[in-house]
């Protein structure tokens, strides 16, 4: 399978602190992008990083990635009940060239409590 | 920003029945659309590709005569599974792949289907 690994795999932790997930994934990529899904809902972008970038910030989230170790971490600083949702890393092969064609990690189930 | 929409949002049907799943664009037009399959508590895994006016690319292991594909036009793509099967029952969620100006772009997801074989 060529599904990236996510951990931990649940997470939780209280309103204030920072949340740091980690993204494995097993191929050469275009780009690796996060996002969020509230239980029983769709996904939303979170943000996405190019394989030629190093970090990358969007409010309170900082995304880093290594290509030499083929891995990403998504830090939420100062989380917020609101944060309370899984959070998934998805790849964009290379090998396929510029499809877009996306492949999802498993996910980390974060947990805010107030 | 670009919205997707699904429909039906739940759907329950008799084994051996036939669900057509709706998947469009609303405020912009889709070349291309993929439909994920996901698992409770499980990460989204991608089934099949869908190209407007061409034959659906399907992912190793999809039964493509099980989960027919029609992307008919540039907002629409419909996923029906037929003889639906308990085994069958999922979180069926789409996405459409926008090509802005500036030459970005971006997969927006739809809020998925729940599809319930009784």
């Amino acid at each position: 399978s060529q599904q990236g690994e996510e951990d931990p795999q649940a997470l939780s932790i209280q309103e204030g602190e920072n949340a740091t997930m980690n993204c494995s994934y097993k191929t050469s990529i275009n780009n690796l992008q996060w996002y969020r899904q509230n239980s029983g809902r769709g996904l939303v972008h979170l943000i996405l990083i190019r394989s030629n970038e190093r970090e990358k910030h969007s409010g309170r989230l900082r995304v880093t990635l290594d290509t030499s170790k083929k891995s990403s971490s998504l830090l939420i600083t100062a989380s917020r009940a609101a944060d309370t949702a899984s959070y998934f890393c998805a790849t964009d092969p290379s090998l396929y060239g510029n499809t877009d064609k996306l492949i999802f990690g498993t996910g980390t189930r974060l947990q805010v409590f107030p | 920003g670009a919205v997707v929409s699904q429909h039906p949002s739940r759907v329950i049907c008799k084994s051996g029945t036939s669900v057509k799943i709706e998947c469009r664009s609303l405020d912009f037009q889709a070349t291309t659309m993929f439909w994920y399959r996901q698992f409770p508590k499980k990460s989204l895994m991608l089934m099949a590709t869908s190209n407007e006016g061409s034959k659906a690319t399907y992912e190793q292991g999809v039964e493509k005569d099980k989960f027919l594909i029609n992307h008919a036009s540039l907002t629409l793509s419909t996923l029906t599974v037929t003889s639906a099967h308990p085994e069958d029952s999922s979180f069926y969620i789409c996405s459409a792949r926008a090509v802005w100006p500036s030459g970005t772009d971006t997969q927006y997801f739809g809020p998925g289907t729940r599809l319930t074989v009784l």
